[in-house]
C-alpha cells in the first residue's frame, strides 16, 4: 500500500533534549512538508522540501531543522532552542509541479514536560 | 497575517441536516482550494477542492461554492450524518509556490 508513515504516534522528551521525528513516503512524490497543529490555530508550516537536498523554512520554522537526503525521508528534528514543542506533527506529501493534492502521515503527538 | 479565515469554530447539527463551513482568503493569486476532513488523532484527508474557474464543485453529498469577487468559498454537507463528525479545514495555496495555507478549523458535530 502507498502512504506516508510517522513515527512514532506518541513521543515523551524531558525538556531540553532535541528530538527527532520521522516521516517516510512511499508514493514517490516530490514535495514533502511538516506542519504542527495546535487547537484553535489549524496547521502551520514548519518546512517544507521540493527536491532532494532542499528545503525551505515554513511560517514557524524557529527551534525546528530538516533533513532531506533521500526523496522518500523528510524527518523533522525538534530542538531545545523550540520553546513551546508540545504539539500534533503532522507530515505530508504532493506529487508536486502542477499537482496541488497534499497527502497527510497520521501524526505523532509529541509532549515534552 | 491570517491568510486564510475560517468559520464557525464548532457547529452542531441535527442529523439529516445541512453543515455549513465558510471560509475567507486574502490573496487573490490562490487558484486551488481544498478542503480536508480530520477524525481525532488522524492526519487529515483530503475531501474535495475547486480551482477558481468554477463557481461550483459537487462530490456526493459535498459541495463547494466559490465566490471569486467577494474572495470566500464554502463547504456544503447535504443531509449530514453522525459519521461526518469530524475537524474540517479549508486551505489554499498558489500554483507556483506549492504553499498550503490552512483555516482555523471547523468542529463539526453531527447529532443523531
Amino acid at each position: 500500500d502507498g502512504g506516508i508513515t510517522q513515527s512514532p504516534k506518541y513521543l515523551f522528551r524531558k525538556e531540553g533534549q532535541n528530538v527527532t521525528l520521522s516521516c517516510e513516503q512511499n508514493l514517490n512524490h516530490d514535495a514533502m512538508y511538516w506542519y504542527r497543529q495546535d487547537p484553535g490555530q489549524g496547521l502551520r508550516l514548519i518546512y517544507y522540501s521540493q527536491i532532494v537536498n532542499d528545503f525551505q523554512k515554513g511560517d514557524i520554522a524557529e527551534g525546528y531543522s530538516v533533513s532531506r537526503e533521500k526523496k522518500e525521508s523528510f524527518p523533522l528534528t525538534v530542538t531545545s532552542a523550540q520553546k513551546n514543542p508540545t504539539a500534533f506533527y503532522l507530515c505530508a506529501s504532493s506529487i508536486g509541479g502542477v499537482t496541488y493534492e497534499q497527502y497527510f502521515g497520521p501524526g505523532t503527538r509529541l509532549t515534552v514536560t | 497575517q491570517q491568510q486564510v479565515k475560517q468559520s464557525p469554530q464548532s457547529l452542531i447539527v441535527q442529523k439529516g441536516g445541512i453543515s455549513i463551513i465558510n471560509c475567507a482568503y486574502e490573496n487573490t493569486a490562490f487558484d486551488y482550494f481544498p478542503w480536508y476532513q480530520q477524525f481525532p488523532g488522524k492526519g487529515p484527508a483530503l475531501l474535495i477542492a475547486i480551482r477558481p474557474d468554477v463557481s461550483e464543485k459537487k462530490e456526493g453529498r459535498f459541495t463547494i461554492s466559490f465566490n471569486k469577487s467577494a474572495k470566500q468559498f464554502s463547504l456544503h454537507i447535504m443531509d449530514s450524518q453522525p459519521g461526518d463528525s469530524a475537524t474540517y479545514f479549508c486551505a489554499a495555496s498558489l500554483m507556483r509556490g506549492n504553499q498550503f495555507y490552512f483555516g482555523t478549523g471547523t468542529s463539526l458535530t453531527v447529532i443523531p
